[in-house]
């Protein structure tokens, strides 16, 4: 079934300990999204990637990093974890090349825990 | 920066009975997405407006977008169980091109 793979589903980390989010996409969508959820807060953009080989930066991008080597691959790392980073994290497609200008398509999170 | 505000942030319902939910941006947009989230899930894609006072239905959901492209609202008549979840709105400012997505409205309904 074509969409966003997502992994790990949940994770228990320490504070000050590196950690990468993975993100796969089998749509062949232009743009992938990282939004963060937080009750009461809704989904805030943390980072983008209109097309393989460009990023940029949403709402709430300090403390994480995005590359996009490739069309289908967009991991999110956190350099050095933080309790306030404790959150469920969605990676989201869309075909559009322009961030708004088409349908998002969410993978099923993953939970993060920073102790 | 734009913002997106939704109300109300959580309402409890007979089923039966209607919910509204409604959002506000602070400047115009030129799109708006609404999605559908259960719990424990993620975010589903409903319907996209983009035509000034666009009115569209789903079902027994119907979708607003306001005169002045700043507001839209969803509104579902009958609630059934299966309507629970968080509804969120998402908009695309004219002068940008960045979707925002509203603080969403968690729907729950009583049997």
């Amino acid at each position: 079934i074509a969409g966003i793979t997502q992994a790990p589903t949940s994770q228990i980390l320490a504070a000050g300990r590196r950690m990468t989010l993975r993100c796969t996409q089998d749509m062949r969508h232009n743009a992938m999204y990282w939004y963060r959820q937080d009750l009461g807060l809704g989904l805030r953009l943390i980072h983008y990637s209109n097309t393989a080989g460009t990023t940029g930066k949403g709402e709430v991008p300090d403390g994480y990093s995005v590359s996009r080597a490739n069309t289908d691959d967009f991991p999110l790392t956190l350099a050095s974890a933080v309790p306030s980073q404790t959150s469920v994290y969605f990676c989201a497609s869309s075909p559009a090349r322009v961030p708004g200008a088409n349908v998002l398509t969410f993978g099923a999170g993953s939970r993060l825990t920073v102790l | 920066g734009q913002q997106v505000m939704q109300i109300p942030q959580y309402q409890h319902v007979q089923e039966g009975e209607d919910f509204t939910t409604y959002c506000n941006s602070s400047t115009t947009l030129s799109n708006i997405q609404w999605y559908k989230q259960r719990p424990g899930g993620h975010p589903v894609f409903l319907i996209q407006l983009v035509k000034s006072g666009e009115v569209k239905k789903q079902k027994r959901l119907t979708f607003q977008f306001g005169e002045a492209k700043k507001n839209s609202s969803l509104h579902i008549t009958a609630t059934q169980t299966t309507d629970v979840g968080t509804y969120f709105c998402a908009g695309t400012p004219n002068a940008g091109n960045m979707l925002t997505f509203g603080g969403g409205t968690r729907l729950m309904v009583k049997p």
